[in-house]
């Protein structure tokens, strides 16, 4: 199966710098890779997604990079704000007759004002 | 914000027993999930089913058993509550109309096994 690693576990920044988070996944068939933000308390939701026919995406301030020879893909956040603290998740998803979704283990990010 | 919902938001019970946690979602969706959250906030799935239909068993100890009497319920059953048992239980469905989508959350039920 499936095995998405994610790192790193914590990230502290100063307000106004970058954050990246990292990930590796070990099937070469997964072909969808979503990244989720969990605020406390809430519920995780869909912040980025990319495919593996593509190697970069970027929406406003977050942006997403896939490396599929390497099998690793990463979240950036530029400009950080406190908002974005919370729990970020990535994914890897297989398209088939019916997808599997594993989550990365998450990375606390904290954004101090 | 009701488009997945489950019930109970909190649950408190005594090791041993049996509870159920419901969760409906009203987008017109085919496939749920049932996702354990733990003390770590690691996101682990335990089920999915597609149009009522068991696709994914993720080596969940079958006292836990879901049940999807239509396509817009999926509810967990767990027999004899163990302390191991206690977390966070997400619900979470997904369109599947041959393309990768967006899974959509319900916002959790906090399971407490004393």
């Amino acid at each position: 199966g499936e095995n998405v690693e994610q790192h790193p576990s914590t990230l502290s920044v100063q307000e106004g710098d970058s954050a990246v988070i990292k990930c590796t996944y070990s099937d070469s068939a997964s072909n969808y890779f979503p990244w989720y933000k969990q605020e406390l308390g809430k519920r995780p939701q869909l912040i980025i997604d990319i495919r593996s026919n593509v190697g970069e995406k970027k929406d406003q301030r977050i942006a997403v990079t896939l490396n599929k020879t390497a099998k690793h893909f990463s979240l950036h956040i530029t400009e950080t704000q406190p908002e974005d603290s919370a729990v970020y998740f990535c994914a890897a998803e297989r398209m088939g007759n019916f997808n599997k979704f594993y989550f990365g283990s998450g990375t606390k990010l904290n954004v101090k004002p | 914000d009701t488009a997945v919902s489950q019930t109970p938001k909190y649950l408190v019970t005594q090791m041993g027993n049996d509870k159920s946690i419901k969760c409906e979602q009203n987008l017109g969706h085919d496939t749920m999930y049932w996702y354990k959250q733990d003390s770590k906030k690691f996101l682990k799935i335990m089920f999915s089913y597609n149009n009522k239909e068991l696709i994914i068993n993720e080596t969940v100890p079958n006292r836990f058993s879901p049940k999807s009497p239509d396509k817009a319920h999926l509810n967990l059953h767990i027999n004899s509550l163990e302390l191991g048992d206690s977390a966070v239980y997400f619900c979470a469905s997904v369109i599947r109309d041959g393309g990768f989508n967006e899974q959509f959350f319900g916002p959790g039920t906090r399971l407490t096994v004393l």
